[in-house]
């Protein structure tokens, strides 16, 4: 069956700029999660959803970052006034449910770069 | 200190060789531990669950030593596919947010 799906898999953007990451999570996985991964490092928690609700957001660095998703599904990472130091790539994951031991499967990856 | 920790690599080693590289953790907490593997500019794959009792899938065994906080991965007979990052991950049962990376062993094997 079809995988976590992200889009766009590589974004390029000026500093000061508003961009949006979605996420397609595997079909009836009630978790979904957010990391975001610098070079030489392994992947930082930012949110984490069961469901349609943030169970978990205290990884978002900032106010500049929020996510959503509305139906339980698809999610969306939205990054407010972009900065520098905000490239990376950002990783969605989705498990079946929000046990701690459930296997998460990963998207490939959103590249993204502030100019 | 981090919560999690392993020593980056390189760990060059030739074909068929055995190789293995641990990972401590700081919280004595800590419920859940994974080793997941990363091909370059790839997304993490789980490799295997870590059990209390340490556990074995074909070439790969995984210890867990609650006393000293930390965990192993043993790669047997290693490939040339086995080259990748490998990954620590450890969890708390207690909050979403205590699911922690750590920043990756990086194995090349040889020819």
């Amino acid at each position: 069956g079809a995988g976590v799906s992200q889009t766009p898999s590589n974004k390029v953007t000026e500093k000061g700029k508003y961009v949006e990451l979605r996420c397609d999570p595997i079909s009836g996985h009630t978790a979904l999660y957010w990391y975001r991964q610098s070079l030489g490092q392994g992947p930082e928690f930012l949110i984490y959803f069961q469901g349609t609700g943030a169970a978990d957001d205290s990884g978002l660095p900032n106010d500049r970052f929020f996510a959503v998703r509305p139906e339980g599904s698809v999610s969306t990472l939205k990054i407010q006034r972009t900065e520098r130091g905000d490239s990376a790539v950002y990783l969605c994951a989705s498990s079946l449910t929000s046990d701690r031991a459930e296997t998460q499967y990963f998207g490939p990856g959103t590249r993204l770069l502030v100019l | 200190r981090k919560e999690v920790e392993q020593d980056p690599g390189p760990f060059n080693v030739p074909e068929g060789a055995t190789v293995a590289f641990n990972c401590t953790y700081s919280n004595s907490a800590s419920q859940s531990f994974f080793w997941y593997r990363q091909d370059c500019r790839k997304e993490p794959k789980l490799l295997m669950s870590v059990y209390s009792s340490g556990n074995e899938d074909g070439r790969f065994t995984a210890q867990l030593n609650r006393a000293s906080q930390y965990i192993s991965l043993l790669i047997r007979d290693s490939k040339l596919s086995d080259s990748a990052t490998y990954l620590c991950v450890v969890t708390t049962a207690s909050s979403a947010s205590k699911i922690i990376f750590g920043s990756g062993t990086r194995l090349s094997i040889r020819p």
